[in-house]
């Protein structure tokens, strides 16, 4: 059973300051990871994708992989109150033809 | 333009009932998928085709079906709907797969209640 764990939070973070998402997964065989953010009410949408070991940085994202532990991670720096939401993070254990593997999410909250 | 488009967004029916959902993608993507998203905001892959394979999830009923007129829609019909059906789901497609690169782009989502 191929699995992705997130805490599900919430987690409350005062804004201007960095929020740290983490997820682990179970097949050791995946290549791709992604975090989808995903509103109350609306889709999911992809902020981040990582394929390789180390960091991928996009504007204030930073998505960190480490296929040895199987972790995932996403930092999101000077945090906005418009970051909170739901954080998926997603897993393709190969080839993409099957579809992602999510996690439950984080309720991610910026406190004003 | 939108690049994933489901209709209807909303759709309310008996128990027993048939629906269909459609989707459409102009991003010229070669893999279009459906996921289930049910209360627990918990999202689960039901479909993946291209037009060549379709790879079902096992845990999904055979009342399920897709169905691809072309490269561009993958609509899914639901026969003989049961109250757990109800949920949010959601279409995606995802340039060529086998690159492990794939990422994928959603839908807007269409909300159904069995009642």
């Amino acid at each position: 059973q191929k699995e992705v764990e997130q805490n599900s939070g919430p987690l409350s973070v005062p804004e201007g300051a960095i929020a740290s998402l983490n997820c682990t997964y179970s097949d050791r065989g995946s290549q791709s990871f992604f975090w989808y953010r995903q509103y109350s009410g609306k889709s999911p949408e992809l902020i981040m994708s990582i394929y390789s070991n180390g960091d991928k940085e996009d504007g204030r994202f930073t998505a960190q992989l480490n296929k040895a532990s199987q972790y995932v991670s996403l930092l999101i720096r000077d945090s906005q109150p418009s970051d909170s939401a739901t954080y998926l993070c997603a897993v393709d254990p190969g080839g993409g033809a099957d579809g992602l593997t999510f996690g439950k999410g984080t309720h991610l909250i910026i406190q004003p | 333009d939108t690049a994933v488009s489901q209709t209807p967004k909303y759709l309310v029916t008996q128990m027993g009932n048939d629906k269909s959902i459609k989707c459409e993608q102009n991003l010229g993507h070669d893999t279009m998928y459906w996921y289930k998203q049910d209360s627990k905001k918990f999202l689960k892959i039901m479909f993946s085709y291209n037009n060549k394979e379709l790879i079902i999830n096992e845990t999904v009923p055979n009342r399920f079906s897709p169905k691809s007129p072309d490269k561009a829609h993958l609509n899914l019909h639901i026969n003989s709907l049961e109250l757990g059906d109800s949920a949010v789901y959601f279409c995606a497609s995802s340039p060529k797969t086998g690159t492990g690169m794939a990422e994928q782009y959603f839908g807007p989502g269409t909300r159904l209640t069995v009642t």
